[in-house]
């Protein structure tokens, strides 16, 4: 069964980094583009970034780009997210997400998500 | 604030039909982006429970249906039982802004 197990998970003060990890399994992880969406305390749903199953495109929100670097190393079934430049409102439980890449749909769901894991970003 | 609009809260007795709505805008559902439904329950990750508008997933109940029309999304839950009680979030793409967008959430009660 379609396992994501994230990691990486902290206490950080602001301005520092951190790096969260995400470990895939059970399906063929090389062939699906993977999300990283986070959720504040509280609050609801927010989508963070994307890679494409190759690596070769990635796209982020206003709100992290030029902070955060989403990668893969599908030799590792891993998906990856550099967290740079970390701030008080970064503060959340970020999701590793499989998105369906059925290519029916003009936009694919996320199918699978991983059991989050928490970021605090606090002096 | 969200892309996409959603009511804060819905409620309904044991037995009820509920619906949520999720408005968006011409860059989004109205473009003709597909929308997405999840339910989260409590301390647990986002489950897809309709896909594409009106999909339900292997193993979702026939209880949970979806539409859209225009600029708008709807999920309708019948026969609502406790089990349902969740937080509710529509999903879909805003080619305006180049990214995924969800809405604010919608958490359902069952009196």
């Amino acid at each position: 069964q379609v396992q994501l197990v994230e990691s990486g998970r902290g206490v950080v003060q602001p301005g520092r980094s951190l790096r969260l990890s995400c470990a895939a399994s059970g399906f063929t992880f090389s062939s699906y583009d993977m999300h990283w969406v986070r959720q504040a305390p509280g609050k609801g749903l927010e989508w963070v970034a994307v890679i494409s199953y190759d690596g070769s495109k990635k796209y982020y929100a206003d709100s992290v780009k030029g902070r955060f670097t989403i990668s893969r190393d599908n030799s590792k079934n891993t998906l990856y997210l550099q967290m740079n430049s970390l701030r008080a409102d970064d503060t959340a439980v970020y999701y590793c997400v499989k998105e369906e890449n059925s290519g029916y749909y003009s936009v694919d769901p996320f199918d699978y998500w991983g059991q989050g894991t928490l970021v605090t970003v606090s002096s | 604030q969200s892309v996409l609009t959603q009511p804060p809260s819905v409620s309904g007795a044991p037995g009820q039909r509920v619906t949520i709505s999720c408005t968006g805008s011409s860059s989004d559902i109205g473009a003709g982006y597909d929308v997405h439904w999840y339910q989260q329950l409590p301390r647990t990750a986002p489950k897809l429970v309709i896909y594409a508008n009106n999909n339900r997933p292997s193993g979702v109940p026939d209880r949970f249906s979806g539409s859209q029309s225009g600029t708008s999304a709807s999920l309708a839950i019948t026969g609502l039982q406790a089990e349902d009680e969740a937080d509710y979030y529509c999903q879909s793409y805003d080619s305006s802004l180049s990214a995924w967008v969800f809405g604010g959430g919608t958490k359902l009660t069952v009196l």
